[in-house]
Parts: structure tokens; C-alpha cells; sequence
């Protein structure tokens, strides 16, 4: 078992469906992040919130909405996807500072499908 | 930026074997961590290692920052360690993960 829970496990929408992702973690972490990751590759860095605010964003499509509501949940919020964002997307958390300084753990992740 | 090469890509091993997989960056990082992804996705953090030896169990791992490369050793292997081993290193707030080593233990 992990210590960060992401829900749901597997989300199929279609391309104008509107659904969130979750994620939660009770270690007193500050910093969280959103990965997306294709098969066979490793994972690449969307989002990250520091002290629950946003303190990275790697070019994502506005598609992809983040929210951080307090210390223990981020959800990602989407709409209008398209096929090509069908990946595992893994959400992960740390103690705070600068990003990557600390120990990352990762949740279970969502596998989501866009038909 | 930073490329981050993994070796060797993919590795099939019996049982009880040993085995050394290498990271090499190609510049100076802040951190590197060694992760381990099973078959069903699960991204377990195995070591965070930006300089020095640390071991746990079976496995253990080494970084020379200053020849910018890390080893993660895997003795005595078992079915449960097949799976995909991510190196990830970080800099300027960057963090860039390697494409993996596939490790397949056969029974």
C-alpha cells in the first residue's frame, strides 16, 4: 500500500466529457506533483504545487486544469481530451523546498483512457 | 539540458543472479534517486542518493557525482524485482528521468 491514494484506479471519457483526477497524501508533505506517463516511457513532470501553490508548470495544455484545495489533496481537472493524452498519470508528493531536493513518493495512478 | 542515459535498456536474468545497472547524467545535479516500477505501475522510491553508497537489503546504491554517474546493484534477485528501474536526477528545479533499465527475472 502507498501512502499517497490516487483515485479513481482507471477513467475511460470521451473527448468532451469533463472528469478529475485525485490524489491525497497524509505524510505533511508540501510539495505535490503531476506526472503523465506513456507507455513504455518514463514519467514526465506536468505540475507542481509548493506550500499549495503553483510552482510549475511544464507547458501543459490548458486541458489539464491543477487545483490544489489544502495540504493533502490535488486534483487535476480535465477537459475536452484528446486521444493522445490516454497515459498513467501518477500523482506524487515530498517534503518542501527546492523541487527534486527531496524524496518523492509516488501514488498507484490513474489510467486513463480518451475515446 | 540534462541527458540522462540508462544501461543497459533492458536485462533478462535468472533467478539468484546479480546484477549492476548504471545511470550516467551529463551534467551536475542537485539530487538523483533510483526508482523501481513494477509490472502493474507501481513507483516505488528505492533510494535517494546524490552522493555516496547506501544499501538496503538486497539492493544498494552508489553515486560519484563528481564522474556524474550512479550504479544501483540488485543481488540475489528475485521474480519480484522484474520491472522497470527509473534513474531521476534534478537541477534548477528540473527533474529529468531516464528511459529505464527493464529488468525480467525468470523463474
Amino acid at each position: 500500500d502507498t501512502e499517497v491514494t490516487q483515485t479513481p484506479k482507471h477513467l475511460v471519457m470521451g473527448m468532451t466529457n469533463k472528469k478529475s483526477l485525485k490524489c491525497e497524501q497524509h505524510m505533511g508533505h508540501r510539495a505535490m506533483y503531476w506526472y503523465k506517463q506513456k507507455a513504455k516511457k518514463p514519467p514526465e513532470l506536468m505540475f507542481v504545487y509548493s506550500y499549495e501553490k503553483l510552482s510549475i508548470n511544464e507547458s501543459v495544455p490548458s486541458r489539464f486544469s491543477p487545483e490544489c484545495p489544502n495540504s493533502s489533496l490535488l486534483n487535476l481537472h480535465l477537459h475536452a481530451l484528446q486521444p493522445e493524452d490516454s497515459a498513467l498519470y501518477l500523482c506524487a508528493s515530498s517534503q518542501a523546498g527546492v523541487i527534486g531536493n527531496q524524496p518523492q513518493h509516488f501514488g498507484d495512478g490513474t489510467r486513463l483512457s480518451i475515446l | 539540458g540534462i541527458q540522462v542515459e540508462q544501461s543497459p535498456p533492458d536485462l533478462i536474468l535468472q533467478e539468484g543472479a546479480n546484477s549492476t545497472l548504471r545511470c550516467n547524467f551529463s551534467d551536475s545535479v542537485n539530487n538523483l534517486q533510483w526508482f523501481h516500477q513494477n509490472p502493474w505501475g507501481q513507483l516505488i522510491n528505492l533510494f535517494y542518493i546524490p552522493s555516496g553508497t547506501k544499501q538496503n537489503g538486497r539492493l544498494s546504491a552508489t553515486t560519484v557525482a563528481t564522474e556524474r554517474y550512479s550504479l544501483l546493484y540488485i543481488s540475489s534477485s528475485q521474480t519480484t524485482d522484474s520491472g522497470v528501474y527509473f534513474c531521476a536526477v534534478n537541477r534548477d528545479d528540473k527533474i529529468i528521468f531516464g528511459k529505464g533499465t527493464r529488468l525480467h527475472i525468470l523463474p
